[in-house]
């Protein structure tokens, strides 16, 4: 069972172009990461938030997790060939220990 | 500070065999979690090691083990393997008792299985 749907699956925009990624459950989360990966290696964390309605920014990244902490997003300004790369949600639930993973958005940014 | 690592990087086996891959977590980490990630999906959660004793388990099948050393590095270990079990494995570190526990992930070991 797939607790987190992220949305849109596949992206292709032109360097310079912003975009979202979404990550929505029904499920309460105690906290919820970001990762980012590339072909072949392992996900590289981006980011933690914990708090219901936190907003965290990493440069022209901007991450926010929901008020109820069911969902969060992924917000990315002027984006740059340099982004390109498979963005993993991953949800830790209160009693839980194990990341329960989106399917991940592929991103791909052309100059 | 020494990130995780995993070895091998690459591995092929035929079905049927058993395979064995390794995980050295981050320094100052006590807690070790293993992840399969077939291809276009994101990673599914196998089990995780505390203080050398599995502290959960995911939706895998018993042929499908694992240890943890008193250094805190682990072993994933998968008999009668099935060529479903091509994947990408990943360790992760972390430290139980952290306020947010976050995981830091291996660069994974790339499982073909023919």
């Amino acid at each position: 069972t797939q607790l987190l749907e992220q949305s849109p699956q596949f992206l292709s925009i032109q360097e310079g172009e912003n975009l979202t990624v979404y990550c929505n459950s029904s499920s309460v989360f105690s906290s919820l990461q970001w990762y980012r990966q590339e072909p072949g290696e392992g996900p590289v964390l981006l980011v933690t938030v914990v708090t219901g309605g936190e907003v965290k920014k990493l440069k022209r990244l901007t991450f926010q997790f929901g008020d109820a902490r069911k969902d969060s997003s992924l917000h990315i300004t002027a984006a740059q060939p340099g982004d390109t790369g498979l963005y993993l949600c991953a949800g830790l639930l209160r009693s839980g220990y194990a990341l329960n993973f989106g399917k991940g958005t592929s991103l791909l940014v052309t100059p | 500070e020494t990130g995780v690592t995993q070895s091998p990087t690459h591995l092929i086996k035929t079905r049927g065999q058993q395979v064995t891959l390794r995980c050295s977590s981050q320094s100052g980490h006590n807690t070790v979690s293993w992840y399969q990630q077939a291809l276009g999906q994101g990673p599914q959660f196998i089990f995780q090691y505390y203080r050398e004793e599995e502290n959960g388990r995911g939706n895998f099948p018993p042929r499908f083990s694992g240890l943890q050393f008193p250094n805190y590095s682990s072993e994933l270990n998968v008999n009668a393997l099935e060529l479903d079990d091509s994947a990408l494995y990943l360790c992760a570190s972390s430290f139980a008792g952290a306020s947010q526990e976050t995981q830091y992930f291996g660069p994974g070991t790339r499982l073909l299985v023919l």
